[in-house]
């Protein structure tokens, strides 16, 4: 069955400081992948998507990742973090049906 | 442009009451439609999705069912909630190229 990790629960960094948030899924052949934020009492909005083609994909609020086939990852990543960042992040996957698989969140919080 | 839209935002209900969420899409023909329930620290976890009138998928046994009265109308129900079925309820509809657009949400407290 297919399914998504993000192995982190909490991250906190420093403003302005860089970040990396990890994801891992597993499935057989390559699947689309996505990454939403939710800020709190709020839905999910899509940061970025990865179908195919260019391996680092670029998002929206200057976010990036990168689809590595050989670890099964797809990492956000942002060079600079602003305190607005703060907020839950979600990666996801789906085969190319019709259902998103989710990872259970990480909670990021932005020191000033 | 295509809109997602939940409500109520906010429910408090005591156990054994019912319950009607009720999701409406603007803006798209035929939708495949989703609701998902987010519990502290569990992620989203799929209850059900349609891909058109009548047609109800169930993801998972449940306490909640769901119906699909109309092409854009997606409603969430329960004869009578448990403790439970508190959580962070959201739609969704799926765009063309895979991604999930989600409506507000509907925060239910069940006392």
């Amino acid at each position: 069955a297919q399914s998504v990790t993000q192995p982190d629960i909490h991250i906190t960094v420093s403003e302005g400081a860089s970040l990396e948030l990890r994801c891992n899924y597993s499935y057989g052949a390559t699947p689309y992948l996505f990454w939403y934020v939710q800020s709190p009492g709020q839905g999910l909005q899509l940061l970025l998507k990865y179908f195919s083609g260019d391996t680092l994909v670029q998002g929206i609020k200057g976010f990036e990742a990168e689809f590595k086939r050989s670890q099964s990852s797809f990492n956000l990543r942002k060079p600079s973090v602003h305190w607005s960042d703060a907020a839950e992040y979600f990666c996801a996957s789906t085969g190319g049906g019709n259902k998103l698989t989710f990872g259970t969140g990480t909670q990021l919080k932005v020191e000033l | 442009s295509q809109t997602i839209h939940q409500w109520p935002a906010t429910l408090v209900q005591p156990v054994g009451s019912p319950l009607s969420l009720e999701c409406t899409v603007e803006g798209t023909s035929n939708p495949n439609l989703y609701w998902y329930r987010q519990a502290a620290g569990r992620g989203l976890q799929l209850l059900f999705y349609s891909v058109g009138i009548g047609q109800i998928s169930s993801e998972v046994p449940q306490n909640l069912s769901a119906s699909r009265p109309q092409d854009r109308q997606f409603i969430l129900s329960s004869k009578k909630l448990l403790l439970s079925d508190s959580g962070f309820y959201l739609c969704a509809w799926i765009g063309n190229t895979g991604e999930l657009f989600f409506g507000e949400g509907s925060r239910l407290t069940v006392l």
